[in-house]
């Protein structure tokens, strides 16, 4: 399953897919690139982030993918799992400051 | 276990009255935000603060102003609460400068009436 944009769509994931979230930031002086997740009733939890100056950087069933020639980051998670549902959030710092996106929630079938 | 706590889970204001969120935080962070949260709209950064004393405006400042006199306790309050500041109150704290892993507090579910 893919989503696109900052908007908060939805996403539908099967169990056992990948899937593919995409966010576009809007400042590119930013340093960080970074992506939260949060189930409900709690607060984000850090995911994954990726320097400015980087194109990719893998964690432990996920890939964050940085192209900065058109302001757009995804988030892939492998094998995705019913605990993977909750809203995800995109993120960037610059100077101190960290500003989020809207989100996309993922939804998980069995 | 690192945690940010936020002094209430449910609030319930009267119009025009001033509203004090506090936010306190074990893990001796240099920077922390308060924002809020509301459905479509995602996060919005209120203010933030890297030091003690020091304050800076996010993206929706109006209303609100923050107090951090100490490290650990960043305030956020609302000088005259009106209907449209009702919503879900974040905290966060992180590391200085690239301060990418922020830490969240449980919300604070603040109702104007």
């Amino acid at each position: 399953g893919e989503s696109v944009g900052l908007h908060l769509p939805t996403l539908s994931v099967q169990e056992g897919d990948n899937s593919i979230i995409n966010c576009a930031y809007s400042n590119s002086a930013s340093d960080y690139f970074i992506w939260y997740k949060q189930e409900s009733g709690k607060g984000p939890q850090f995911i994954i982030d990726i320097r400015s100056n980087m194109d990719k950087r893998q964690g432990q069933r996920v890939t964050v993918l940085l192209n900065k020639t058109v302001k757009h980051l995804s988030l892939q998670i492998a094998a995705t799992q019913p605990g993977d549902s909750a809203v995800y959030f995109c993120a960037e710092t610059f100077d101190y400051k960290l500003s989020f996106g809207a989100g996309t929630t993922v939804t998980v079938r069995a | 276990d690192v945690k940010v706590t936020q002094s209430s889970r449910y609030l319930v204001k009267r119009t025009g009255e001033k509203v004090f969120l506090e936010c306190v935080q074990d893990m001796d962070h240099e920077n922390m935000f308060w924002y809020r949260q509301d459905p479509g709209l995602g996060l919005r950064l209120i203010y933030f603060s890297y030091d003690v004393k020091m304050k800076e405006k996010g993206d929706i400042p109006e209303g609100y102003s923050v107090s951090r006199e100490k490290k650990e306790r960043f305030s956020l309050i609302l000088e005259s609460a009106s209907t449209n500041q009702t919503s879900m109150y974040l905290c966060a704290s992180s590391y200085p400068r690239t301060g990418t892993e922020a830490f969240f507090g449980q919300g604070t579910r603040l109702t104007v009436v």
